[in-house]
Formats: C-alpha cells, structure tokens, sequence
C-alpha cells in the first residue's frame, strides 16, 4: 500500500525567507502524481502544486517549487520570499496513475507559521 | 457557482441522530471524492463516485455511512446513529476527468456529534 511521510510536524519561517517542507513517500508504481496542498484556518484545501511522476523537470509555481527525487521517493516543497498569507497546514499527497479510484493520500501535514 | 460548495459549514448533533451533509461539485466535473479529517486519523478518503458507474465505498468506515450522488452532480453523505468517533471535518472534492485532473476541494462540513 501506498504511504506519505511528512516528518516535520511543525516548521517556523522569517517573513521573506525561504523555507523547505519536507515530504517522502512509498510506491511500487513507476507512474503517478505528486500535490502539495496548502489548508489556512478557514479549512479550504488549496492546490499549491503538483508533479507528474513521469516528468523529470521540477514544478514550480511562483514563490513555490519542488525537489522531487524519484528514486529516493522524496518531494519536497520550497517556498521563497515567504509570506505572512503563507501560514498554513501543508499536505503532501499521493495519487495513482489511472486505476480505478484515484484517491488522495495524505501525509499528516506541517503547519507552517510566518514570523513578521 | 465557481468552486465545490458544501452545507452546512457546521454541524452539531446529539450522538444516536443521523445527519446529511451535502456537496455540490464543481459544474461539469464527473468525479467526486469525499475525504474525513480528523484528529486521531488525519486526512482518510471516504468514497468516490464517477459519471455512472457504481461508486467505490472502499473508504467508508463502518455501515452507517452512505453516500449517494443524484443526476451526476450533487452529492449527500449520510451518518446514521452518529457517534462520538464521528466528529470530524468532512471534505468533498472533484474532478473533470479522474485519472488525469487535480482534484478541487470544497471548505468541508464541521461535524461535532455530542
């Protein structure tokens, strides 16, 4: 079975630092896709970005991009010049290529704070 | 309206009632996902409905929870005989073509059973 590790609970950021989210995962599938979701208190889940397996190129977003390295299953998420609209929980999540249901997994998510 | 709306925002209930939590997709996706966050179990995938094929329940925790899907678009899922272990926030998402597409999230139901 598919799992999404996020090992840093908490992580902490100076208003126009950049700050790396960490984020590990365990598949046997070669294709599938990689999403950093972001959820500010008002629990809306927003898409921050998202990497095709097959693609070697990183994403990247504005502020945000990722390292994804395939074959030690890691993804992680930088964000640049943070700020303070950055404070979040952050959810790295999972999906199969196709099949029959491709549903989300979900890691346990970093809340990130902003200091001014 | 633009994105995936869920009602009601918040939902209290005396444990043993049964509830309805409604989810209204994105107009034109044909996928639609229903994910449970809550403390103890993080964020867990409940059911998932596409077009008119028969849903996959696989997610759902226990009998007391359903889910239907009417016309292929709104959606409502239903706790029988609510328990405590049932609080949670209920998240409801979808999809323009499942396999490929980003799936979009409505702001959830907060479920609170006392």
């Amino acid at each position: 079975a598919q799992t999404v590790t996020q090992s840093q609970p908490e992580m902490s950021v100076q208003e126009a630092e950049t700050v790396t989210l960490s984020c590990t995962y365990d598949t046997s599938e070669s294709d599938y896709y990689l999403f950093w979701y972001k959820q500010p208190p008002s629990r809306q889940m927003i898409l921050v970005i998202r990497q095709e397996a097959y693609k070697q190129q990183n994403a990247t977003e504005n502020r945000f991009s990722v390292n994804f390295q395939k074959a030690a299953k890691s993804f992680s998420l930088k964000i640049s010049d943070s700020q303070l609209g950055d404070a979040a929980m952050y959810f790295c999540a999972y999906r199969a290529y196709g099949g029959a249901t491709n549903k989300l997994i979900f890691g346990t998510g970093t809340l990130l704070a902003v200091q001014p | 309206g633009a994105g995936v709306s869920q009602s009601p925002s918040n939902k209290v209930t005396e444990k043993g009632k049964d509830v309805e939590l409604r989810c209204d997709p994105i107009s034109g996706h044909t996928a639609l996902y229903w994910y449970r966050q809550s403390l103890g179990q993080g964020l867990e995938f409940l059911i998932y409905f596409q077009g008119n094929s028969a849903p996959d329940k696989s997610g759902l925790p226990s009998d007391r929870f359903s889910a239907e899907r009417t016309g292929g678009s709104v959606s409502t899922l239903t706790i029988q005989r609510t328990q405590q272990e049932d609080s949670a926030v209920y998240l409801c998402a979808s999809s323009s073509r499942p396999s490929q597409e980003t799936q979009y999230f409505g702001p959830g139901t907060r479920l609170l059973v006392l």
